[in-house]
């Protein structure tokens, strides 16, 4: 069974940083890109950056590029996004995504993690 | 960045009926078009891929449809369990964006 599992979320002061984290198993992960994709309260989803499997393409929503990074751990089959210079309009539920098999380009994600909620606030 | 609409924003349905959801992208996409269910506090869930591949496990009453610029999710009979918000996505290029979502909502 695929499993995705955030952690890492929390409260934040406006300009502090955080590190996320999504652990994966039931799948052979370093197959696979990645993404985080993130839902602010009452929002919609938003993609927030994409990861190939062998960390050779690395994509960004303008809206934190310059401020997260995302990186990748196959031999721990971890998934990370190292969030900096936060804002309030940071505040959302993290998730991490699977993409495809072999990608380097965005594609559809095929499962989803439960999620992780970040608060910057003062 | 290309612009993803969904219409209607939200709609209230009966069990048993068929429900319609369309998503217009601000430029053609090819068939890059793709469907998540999402219930509060749950993971969202891939419903349709590639405009109208039905991914493993989905029950046949979901289906999609389209290409260019113009999509379609369609629920063929609604279920309880169906009520949720939809969110179609395309992955033609980056950004991958989502539209804004369709509530559907017990009548």
């Amino acid at each position: 069974e695929v499993q995705l599992v955030e952690s890492g979320g929390g409260l934040v002061k406006p300009g502090g940083s955080l590190r996320l984290s999504c652990v994966a198993s039931g799948f052979t992960f370093s197959s696979h890109s990645m993404n985080w994709v993130r839902q602010a309260p009452g929002k919609g989803l938003e993609w927030v950056s994409s990861i190939s499997r062998r960390n050779s393409h690395i994509y960004y929503a303008d809206s934190v590029k310059g401020r997260f990074s995302i990186s990748r751990d196959n031999a721990q089959n971890s998934l990370y996004l190292q969030m900096n210079s936060l804002r309030a309009e940071d505040t959302a539920v993290y998730y991490c995504a699977r993409g495809s098999v072999g990608a380097t380009t965005v594609t559809h994600v095929d499962y989803w993690g439960q999620g992780t909620l970040v608060t910057v606030s003062s | 960045d290309i612009q993803m609409t969904q219409s209607p924003s939200s709609l209230s349905a009966s069990v048993g009926d068929r429900v319609t959801i369309t998503c217009r992208a601000s430029q053609s996409i090819n068939r890059y078009l793709n469907w998540y269910q999402h219930k509060p506090g749950r993971a969202p869930k891939l419903l349709i891929y590639a405009s109208s591949s039905l991914q493993s496990g989905v029950p046949s009453r979901f289906s999609g449809g389209g290409s260019g610029t113009d999509f379609t999710l369609t629920i063929s009979s609604l279920q309880p369990e169906d009520f949720a918000t939809y969110y179609c996505q395309h992955s033609y290029s980056t950004p991958p964006t989502f539209g804004q979502g369709t509530k559907v909502e017990i009548k």
